[in-house]
């Protein structure tokens, strides 16, 4: 079985400062991993996801994350935050051994709030 | 990227009736969609899986006979709430795989059952 954990359910930040949401995960093969944004009543819009290669992940609206195995984590980090930045972020994983028949798993979700 | 259409984008219906959700991949093919339900301010629950040409597979817990799922082409899968009650109200999200790495989301169906 697949499993996300995202540990905070806020995440307070001022402008400027950098952010970091956190994702640990547990898969029983080799993982893909994801990150998406939810703003209010709408869906969700893809930020990066690692497969395989580096372990530094950029992706988009000046987003990246790092995927450690040893920890099994994949958090998000930003070096700048904005206030249009301040959303839920979902972080969520696919067993890439098995293909899951496609099947993600998602965290509970991280409010993110970026303050001026 | 590819997208992914839900209609309708929101929907109020009474007790008792039933109600279609349509998702629609735009410019690629889906042989598998997801529907997803999200109560506020939670995480995504994973419904069913719609594939074109069979059976629905449902996760436990979730009701077949109520949620009817059908994969009429390989660009559209249909989410069916039949006999709405009020707890069934939530936001409705479905996603389609482009290939076997990515998925495309819907902007999800806001459903009110009064």
């Amino acid at each position: 079985a697949q499993s996300v954990a995202q540990p905070e359910d806020q995440v307070n930040v001022a402008e400027g400062n950098p952010l970091t949401v956190k994702c640990t995960y547990s898969v029983s093969g080799n993982p893909y991993l994801f990150w998406y944004v939810q703003y209010p009543n709408r869906g969700l819009q893809f930020l990066l996801k690692y497969i395989t290669g580096d372990n530094l992940v950029k992706g988009s609206y000046g987003f990246e994350a790092e995927f450690n195995k040893s920890q099994t984590s994949f958090h998000l980090k930003k070096p700048s935050a904005l206030v249009s930045d301040s959303a839920l972020y979902f972080c969520a994983v696919r067993d890439g051994l098995t293909g899951g028949g496609n099947k993600l798993t998602f965290g509970t979700g991280t409010q993110l709030k970026v303050e001026l | 990227g590819a997208v992914v259409s839900q209609h309708p984008s929101w929907v109020i219906c009474k007790s008792g009736t039933s109600v279609k959700i349509e998702c629609r991949s735009l410019d690629f093919q889906a042989t598998t969609m997801f529907w997803y339900r999200q109560f506020p301010k939670q995480s995504l629950m994973l419904m069913a899986t719609s594939n074109e040409g069979s059976k629905a597979t449902y996760e436990q817990g979730v009701e077949k006979d109520k949620f009817l799922i059908n994969h009429a082409s390989l660009t559209l899968s249909t989410l069916t709430v039949t006999s709405a009650h009020p707890e069934d109200s939530s936001f409705y999200i479905c996603s389609a795989p482009d290939g076997a790495r990515e998925q495309y989301f819907g902007p999800g169906t806001r459903l009110t059952v009064t």
